[in-house]
């Protein structure tokens, strides 16, 4: 069963950081890796998508990795800003299967402090 | 263009009542998910619509939870006999075609559930 672990559970920085966020998971037999960012009271809006045969895609500030065989995705984040502030999510979507077979790990929350 | 919508948005119930949330998914989309968000869990997948195949039923925990899809558009979720431990976000997310890998879902902004 496919496992997926977000480290640290909350982060604090000030603005204008640059920092990273973690997401591992234990089975590398994955299709893609999505991140999404979760404002309070609101949905899931996706961030960055990168198929298993990619290593990172790039979407303004935020760069996202993949490591397929490590098990490890990283999202980064240049020039932090207060807007930043939210929930960090990965989600894995395994090989065999579809959207509904996706694991998502429990976040990282973001606070970017002005 | 307009997102996919959920209501209500908010939904207090007594233990044992029963509850319907809907989702509204965004024109167009074949495919309907509906997700749990417990307090500090991950999403749990529920259940999943693709067109007018038979749903996936595969995550729904027990026979207190329903749903359905009318017309390939809005869907219900229906909770019967509530109990405590379903209090929690409840999420539908769409998706034009699931099949493509390149495919993202959408997310509503959820029903958050409180049962008393």
């Amino acid at each position: 069963k496919q496992e997926v672990t977000q480290i640290p559970a909350a982060l604090s920085v000030p603005e204008g950081e640059n920092l990273v966020l973690n997401c591992s998971f234990t089975d590398s037999a994955i299709y893609n890796l999505q991140w999404f960012r979760q404002d309070p009271g609101k949905g899931l809006t996706s961030l960055l998508l990168i198929q298993s045969s990619q290593r990172e895609q790039t979407s303004g500030r935020l760069n996202a990795s993949l490591d397929k065989s490590s098990g490890r995705s990283t999202l980064y984040i240049a020039a932090s800003q207060p807007g930043d502030s939210a929930t960090y999510l990965c989600a894995v979507r395994p090989y065999s299967g579809g959207y509904q077979k996706v694991t998502f790990g429990t976040g990282t929350k973001l606070q970017v402090i002005p | 263009g307009a997102g996919v919508s959920q209501s209500p948005s908010n939904k207090v119930t007594e233990k044992g009542k029963d509850v319907e949330l809907r989702c509204d998914p965004i024109s167009g989309h074949t495919a309907l998910y509906w997700y749990r968000q417990s307090l500090g869990q991950g999403l749990e997948f529920l259940i999943y619509f693709q067109g007018n195949s038979a749903p996936d039923k595969s995550g729904l925990p027990s026979d207190r939870f329903s749903a359905e899809r009318t017309g390939g558009s809005v869907s219900t979720l229906t909770i019967q006999r509530t109990q405590q431990e379903d209090s929690a976000v409840y999420l539908c997310a769409s998706s034009l075609d699931p099949s493509g890998g390149a495919e993202t879902q959408y997310f509503g902004p959820g029903t958050r559930l409180l049962v008393l």
